[in-house]
């Protein structure tokens, strides 16, 4: 069984501030884990993906997560927002279903000026 | 290059209706699933399919079918619609369904039934 939590649905900073979006899983096998964005009447894009062979993840737009095994977290951080990272963020946990992505209800950014 | 594609892009239905869908996968690209997305919630996976055969279903009734063509489009079939199902739903593709792929999705059919 796979499952992901993301703590907090609504989280808002200031521009340039550092972006923290938080997320946990439960899987029975070592994980694939994603996150993935949506902006409004769009699909999910992925940002990055963690496949084993690094614990620490970059991403496009300069997003970053860190896998940590120990707390079962894969938390999303961004050093500084832009305006143009408001968006809705969902993690996501790939294990022995290889064709079954378990998402989170997900994370709404919002970035004041 | 396209990336996925789906029709229609928003559908309005009665209870009791029947629905497809239907979603066109990235030009090599083998593996199409679907899922649902309910406002304010993720994603819930419906199915996977690879090579026309079904990989995988989520826990949805009989009511969800779907099936893989020769040139690895997709369709999603809904019988005897529920107030419920309205949704948007979100087909997403990738070259082999393998775990550690990453999904690429379309826009998504947003489904509402009245």
């Amino acid at each position: 069984a796979q499952s992901v939590t993301q703590l907090g649905s609504h989280v808002s900073v200031s521009e340039g501030a550092l972006v923290l979006l938080r997320c946990n899983y439960s899987s029975s096998v070592p994980p694939y884990l994603f996150w993935y964005v949506q902006y409004p009447n769009q699909g999910l894009q992925l940002l990055l993906k963690y496949t084993s062979a690094a614990t620490l993840v970059k991403g496009i737009n300069g997003f970053e997560a860190e896998f940590k095994k120990s707390e079962t977290s894969f938390h999303l951080t961004k050093p500084s927002a832009h305006m143009s990272d408001a968006a809705e963020y969902f993690c996501a946990v790939k294990g022995t279903n290889a064709g079954k992505s378990t998402f989170g209800d997900g994370t709404t950014l919002t970035v004041k000026p | 290059d396209a990336g996925v594609t789906q029709s229609p892009t928003h559908l309005i239905k009665t209870r009791g209706q029947h629905v497809t869908l239907r979603c066109s996968p990235i030009s090599g690209h083998k593996s199409v699933s679907w899922y649902q997305q309910v406002l304010g919630q993720g994603p819930q996976f419906i199915f996977q399919y690879y090579e026309k055969e079904e990989r995988g279903r989520g826990n949805f009734p009989d009511r969800f079918s779907a099936r893989q063509f020769p040139n690895y489009s997709s369709e999603l079939n809904v019988n005897a619609l529920l107030l419920g199902d309205s949704a948007l739903y979100l087909c997403a593709s990738s070259l082999d369904g393998a775990t550690n792929e990453k999904l690429f999705f379309g826009s998504g059919t947003q489904l509402s039934v009245l």
